[in-house]
């Protein structure tokens, strides 16, 4: 079984800091892993997504993310936050073979303070 | 490319009303799937599709019908609304199982 932990529910940081969303994935297998964003009353556009090659992947927008075998993290960063930024940010797994199914974290919203 | 589209964008039903949520891709992808997104729950995964002609439960399948009659469409039925189906449904595709999914701008549901 996989599962997805993202910590916090809501992160807010200052236009220009440094932007952290955590993301623990739980897989038997090598995983795959993606992180989405969703801007208010839209779908699900991909950022970035690991699968098995370069573990410091860089995404859209100046996002990138380690993923860390031995913290089994994915963690989403961003050095400079920017108010377009602002957007519900989702992690999510899937094992590179067998039968699972692309799950998804509960996501985490990113206010922006001017 | 339109990608992925849903229709309609937004719905209100009477409980014991049955409606149907379309989706339509034109990227000739074999794996589609929706999902619903409620507050503090991600989203989860309703039904899905490897092809045409076949498709399988997801996570949450109760209440909810789907066929895949061509690869360009997966229509998601509400066979008997319930308010507890109020929710975001969004459809999505994708090459093959495991890659990059591709998602429709969502269709909201209230169920009063």
């Amino acid at each position: 079984a996989q599962s997805v932990t993202q910590l916090g529910s809501h992160v807010s940081v200052s236009e220009g800091a440094l932007v952290l969303l955590r993301c623990n994935y739980s897989s038997s297998v090598p995983p795959y892993l993606f992180w989405y964003v969703q801007y208010p009353n839209q779908g699900l556009q991909l950022l970035l997504k690991y699968t098995s090659a370069a573990t410091l992947v860089k995404g859209i927008n100046g996002f990138e993310a380690e993923f860390k075998k031995s913290e089994t993290s994915f963690h989403l960063t961003k050095p400079s936050a920017h108010m377009s930024d602002a957007a519900e940010y989702f992690c999510a797994v899937i094992s590179n073979f067998g039968n699972e199914k692309l799950t998804f974290g509960t996501g985490t919203r990113l206010t922006i303070i001017p | 490319n339109a990608g992925v589209t849903q229709t309609p964008k937004f719905q209100v039903l009477k409980t014991g009303q049955s409606m149907t949520l379309q989706c339509a891709q034109d990227m000739n992808h074999e794996y589609m799937s929706w999902y619903r997104q409620d507050p503090g729950m991600g989203l989860r995964l309703i039904h899905y599709s490897v092809g045409a002609g076949i498709t399988d439960q997801g996570e949450v399948p109760n209440g909810y019908n789907v066929s895949r009659s061509t690869t360009e469409d997966f229509p998601l039925r509400l066979l008997s609304a319930a308010p507890s189906q109020t929710s975001v449904y969004f459809c999505a595709s994708s090459r093959t199982h495991g890659e990059t999914q591709y998602f429709g701008p969502g269709t909201r549901l209230l169920v009063l």
